[in-house]
């Protein structure tokens, strides 16, 4: 499978603690979003990078929300001292330029 | 005012109705529009672009009115299979060439045999 691949698929974890998810995005593609959706809402805009260079950050992305691209292929999105308000999914996406982003399934994170 | 707005729904219709879905969207410096599908429980696919002069797909077509800055999707001969929800997205671009691409919420169509 050559798609959009995300990692954990779920995390449950308790108030205050740091989780950290993966993305692998389709291998010439160098562009990578990162999204949050919310039950009965579209995706919400996060971050994207090109390359490894970090291009846009939403306000969205408070202090706790962190996000790398170190090598240019993989990303990972930290959220640290988590609030239950984090509960969402976190979606990855991946495109070649500005052609069609293509999404990976998802992790979805449930804060206690 | 949201950026991209949508009536949320549901769109209840029968098999072989012809439905459509409008998406307002606020910037009119919005560069590109597309048209996802998302099942339930599942990750946002492609289902069209959207272009000035509008595009048709098999049962499927978009429009773009930029001068009320709109984009519309029409579904005819709707199927069961055509249940899900449809995103519209518009894409605003930023000085630097990046881009800043925002979803609306999302209308939910459930087709009914």
């Amino acid at each position: 499978d050559t798609g959009v691949s995300q990692n954990p698929r779920h995390k449950i974890t308790k108030r205050g603690q740091n989780v950290t998810f993966r993305c692998d995005p389709i291998s010439e593609h160098n562009r990578l979003y990162w999204y949050r959706q919310t039950l009965g809402q579209g995706p919400e805009f996060l971050t994207y990078f090109q390359n490894e260079a970090q291009l846009e950050k939403s306000r969205l992305l408070s202090d706790r929300f962190s996000a790398e691209r170190p090598k240019g292929s993989f990303s990972t999105l930290e959220i640290q001292r988590t609030e239950q308000g984090d509960s969402a999914m976190y979606l990855c996406a991946s495109s070649r330029g500005q052609e069609t982003q293509y999404f990976g399934p998802g992790t979805r994170l449930l804060v206690l | 005012r949201k950026e991209v707005e949508q009536d949320p729904g549901p769109f209840n219709v029968p098999e072989g109705a012809t439905v459509a879905f409008n998406c307002t969207y606020s910037n009119s410096a919005s560069q590109s529009f597309f048209w996802y599908r998302q099942d339930c429980r599942k990750e946002p696919k492609l289902l069209m672009s959207v272009y000035s002069s509008g595009n048709e797909d098999g049962r499927f077509t978009a429009q773009l009115n930029r001068a009320s800055q709109y984009i519309s999707l029409l579904i005819r001969d709707s199927k069961l299979s055509d249940s899900a929800t449809y995103l519209c997205v518009v894409n605003k671009e930023r000085p630097g060439g990046s881009y800043i691409p925002t979803f609306g919420r999302g209308t939910s169509l459930i087709v009914h045999p």
